[in-house]
């Protein structure tokens, strides 16, 4: 079947304004995980569900960020008033539980 | 916490030699490791881990509790190997969640 699908895939905004990058796991898939990725750097954690439940917010960078699920299966990555530095690529990822995770080809997110 | 260390950021090797990218993780007790690949255009895939003790294309890796190492191997690079690598560090008992180092860019020159 299809593999992780994110959208939009590219996104430019202008700083402050508020944008919702989409995931869809592979279908069975129990825990959608978002990471984020700065140019030059490795994908840095910043949150996982587990069916609907948000499990680990830890990694979220401030209150701008917050992530949804509330169908249990498309997740929604939220940032509002968005600033220069939320410029990165943003993955998503998929497992059942405590298994191999599947990364979505991402959405690199723009401030301007 | 927990962090992973790649410390090349590029390796640059001939076709047909051995390449090695170094990584190193802070963790005391027992982890999973494992390698991630980014070919050119394409999405983060799963390429080994520590436990499956297997060799995918060509590349090995062996975990180093003593030196909290996972080096990953290559003992003839083909082209195409270029790829980014990513050594990523999973802790059961710190949730699911993967931590990574910052990648080492490997360049197979014919």
């Amino acid at each position: 079947g299809a593999g992780v699908s994110q959208s939009p895939r590219y996104k430019v905004a202008k700083r402050g304004q508020d944008v919702a990058l989409r995931c869809d796991p592979i279908s069975g898939h129990v825990s959608p995980f978002w990471y984020q990725q700065a140019l030059g750097q490795g994908p840095e954690f910043l949150t996982y569900f587990q069916n609907e439940a948000q499990l680990d917010k830890s990694g979220l960078p401030s209150d701008r960020f917050f992530a949804e699920r509330p169908e249990g299966s498309v997740s929604t990555l939220k940032i509002q008033r968005t600033q220069q530095e939320d410029s990165a690529v943003y993955l998503c990822a998929s497992s059942l539980p405590r298994d191999e995770q599947f990364f979505g080809p991402g959405t690199r997110l723009t401030v301007l | 916490a927990q962090r992973v260390t790649q410390p090349e950021k590029l390796l640059s090797v001939f076709k047909g030699a051995p390449v090695e990218l170094k990584c190193n993780y802070s963790y005391s007790g027992s982890p999973e490791l494992f390698w991630y690949v980014q070919y050119s255009r394409q999405r983060l895939q799963l390429l080994l881990r520590h436990i499956s003790r297997e060799s995918i294309k060509g590349f090995t890796a062996d975990l180093n509790k003593g030196e909290t190492s996972f080096h990953l191997k290559k003992p003839f690079a083909q082209e195409e190997d270029s790829a980014m690598y990513y050594c990523a560090l999973f802790i059961k008992a710190a949730g699911n969640k993967l931590t990574f180092g910052g990648g080492t860019r490997v360049l197979v020159k014919p």
